[in-house]
Formats: C-alpha cells, structure tokens, sequence
C-alpha cells in the first residue's frame, strides 16, 4: 500500500549542527506522488514548510531543503545549521490519486529539539 | 488573524456523552479535513467534505460523524465518545488536487474518561 515512514521519532541536536530527519516513502497505488513537510511548532496548527511535485527536483525553505529521490524512495529533510526556533515536530508526507480519489498520508512525525 | 480556528482547545469528556468539534475557516477554501494525531500515528484522515452540505467517510469513521453547514464551518460529531478517542484533532481546509497545500487549525485535545 501507500505509506510514509519516519524511523526517528525524537531527534536532539546542538544549536549549530547540521540535521537530517528521514523519510522514505511508499506509493504503490499513487501513480505521482507529491511530497511534503509539514512543521508544528508549539501551541500551534501544522504548516507547511516546503513541497516538491517533480521527482528529482529539490524544496527549500527557512534554511531546510529535501529532495525527491525516486530512486530511493526518500525525501529526507536536511538543515546545515539549526536553531533553537527550530524545535518542533516535523512531519513528511505524500498526496496523489489512487482510484479516482485524492490521498493524503502523513507520517508518525520526529520531534526535533535543539539544545543551546 | 488564523484562518482556521478550531474549538474548544481542550476538552474533557465523559465516556457515553456528546461531543462537538467545531471549526472555522476564513480561507474560502472548498475541502475541509478532520484529522486525528495519536503518539507513534501519523495524522490519520476521519473525515472530508467537498463544500457545504458534503461530508465523505475517511479512513477511520467509525464512531464519528460530521456536518457541513456552510462553506465556513466543518463539525466532528462524536455521538458516544469512548476512551479510545482520547486525542488531538486537527481541522484543515484546502483548495484539493493533488498538490494542494493544507491550512491546518491549532488543534483540539480532547480526553474522555
């Protein structure tokens, strides 16, 4: 079936250092997927942080960016430097159609915290 | 200011009562979405509707109903809550298609005891 994976639920970095939070994805039944981050900070609603509709091409925002693999099936979210505003809960996911229908599957979500 | 409002925040309720979920969005947007978020689960889709007067089965209805009114508002409808629903739920809206962007609403958390 179709499905989103995030191995890590809870990731720490030092304020500074670099980040990568993966994601891998399964789409059997969508014929194109479109892949995305979703960011929740707290207190807050999820939103957007960047998407990409092309495989091979690459998303950016804020300093992140990830890049459809399609070969590899990933679309691993990556930072060069983090910050402490950048602790949130980060979620990957994939729409498309299957059947006539639109889906939208998020993954379990990874908890970032950035230590000071 | 935020687009998609949700109420109440939090809730506590009582195994066998009702409960209403309410949420608003001033984005003009068709879709509407209720979602439920449990630890270790991804956002999991409950239900959806098209515009007013529309509601669609997600992919985890049972137990749950919801109502469109208007263009403006979306309900998640719990007629007999139960412990199992204990959870927070998110509201969205979106213009649908494939690549559509979600607005989400801050969340819901609601307890049943």
């Amino acid at each position: 079936g179709d499905s989103v994976t995030q191995t890590e639920g809870q990731v720490t970095v030092s304020e500074s250092k670099s980040l990568i939070i993966n994601c891998t994805y399964s789409a059997t039944s969508i014929a194109y997927p479109n892949l995305f981050w979703y960011v929740r900070y707290p207190g807050e609603g999820l939103q957007l942080l960047l998407k990409v509709i092309t495989a091979g091409q690459k998303g950016s925002s804020r300093g992140f960016e990830a890049t459809y693999n399609k070969e590899t099936t990933s679309f691993h979210l990556q930072k060069a430097s983090v910050q402490e505003s950048d602790s949130a809960v980060y979620y990957c996911a994939l729409s498309g159609v299957s059947s006539g229908s639109w889906q939208l599957i998020f993954g379990s979500g990874t908890q970032l915290t950035v230590m000071p | 200011e935020a687009a998609v409002t949700q109420s109440p925040r939090n809730k506590v309720a009582v195994t066998g009562g009702k409960v209403t979920l309410s949420c608003n969005q001033t984005n003009n947007h068709n879709n509407m979405y209720w979602y439920r978020q449990d630890t270790g689960h991804g956002l999991r889709l409950i239900h959806y509707s098209y515009g007013a007067g529309s509601t669609e089965k997600g992919d985890i209805p049972d137990g749950y109903k919801a109502s469109r009114p208007s263009q403006e508002n979306f309900s998640l409808i719990l007629e007999l809550a139960t412990p199992s629903q204990t959870s927070v739920y998110f509201c969205a809206s979106g213009t649908g298609g494939s690549g559509n962007t979600l607005y989400f609403g801050e969340g819901s958390r609601l307890i049943v005891v």
